[in-house]
């Protein structure tokens, strides 16, 4: 199976501040790398996928880049709303797999 | 915009099947892939497998002695079945559609809200 290892676990920022999360997988998937963004008791959602394509509805606020094995997620102004985990995921080979989520908390 | 609803029993008694329907409104069940996927309380999440809209379906190898996964058109149904259960297998389970061109692979669009399934005697 192919692993999924975000960094950091988690991390403290407050509302207007850029925010990069990254996911490293271990071996190359070339572009076919997807975020979400997950909330307290709720489900995932789908942010973007094929590493910088935004979902439908998904604010430009959210950014991906990357390719291969090193892929970033960008949340260039930081709000109330986007305090979450945030999880990778890869879809080049089965089974597909999850990064273990990063927590962003307010500072 | 599609919804995606979970349905089924919140307790399964250990070595028993665990089984689970998720209900599609607002679209179609063909053309689409459609996903289980789980979280153990407080951990990570976890793909189980999906079900085309054709029938096929594709497990992750660790659960796939365990798992069968099916799709009724007619009720734009899809339904997964867990056999032999233990307290592992304790966790939200999510109904997931993923979506693409065909010279393409898919990729996760939708999510239903999940549903909490115990294995407790």
């Amino acid at each position: 199976d192919i692993q999924m290892t975000q960094s950091p676990s988690s991390l403290s920022a407050s509302v207007g501040d850029r925010v990069t999360i990254t996911c490293r997988a271990s071996q190359g998937i070339r572009h076919y790398l997807a975020w979400f963004q997950q909330k307290p008791g709720k489900a995932p959602k789908s942010l973007i996928y094929g590493a910088s394509s935004l979902q439908s509805g998904v604010p430009s606020k959210f950014s991906g880049s990357g390719s291969g094995t090193d892929f970033t997620l960008t949340i260039s102004s930081l709000q109330p709303e986007d305090f979450a985990t945030y999880y990778c995921q890869q879809y080049y080979t089965y089974p597909w797999t999850f990064g273990r989520g990063t927590k962003v908390e307010f500072k | 915009q599609v919804h995606l609803q979970e349905s089924g029993p919140g307790l399964v008694k250990p070595s028993e099947t665990l089984s689970l329907t998720c209900t599609v409104s607002g679209g179609s069940i063909s053309p689409y892939y459609w996903n289980w996927v789980r979280q153990p309380p407080g951990k990570e999440l976890e793909w189980i497998g999906y079900v085309y809209h054709s029938g096929t379906t594709n497990y992750n190898p660790s659960l796939k002695s365990r798992v069968t996964m099916s799709v009724d058109s007619s009720k734009n149904q899809f339904s997964l079945k867990l056999s032999s259960v233990t307290a592992a297998d304790t966790a939200v389970y999510y109904c997931a559609r993923a979506t693409g061109p065909k010279w393409d692979l898919p990729y996760f669009d939708s999510w239903g809200q999940g549903t909490l399934v115990t294995v407790s005697s």
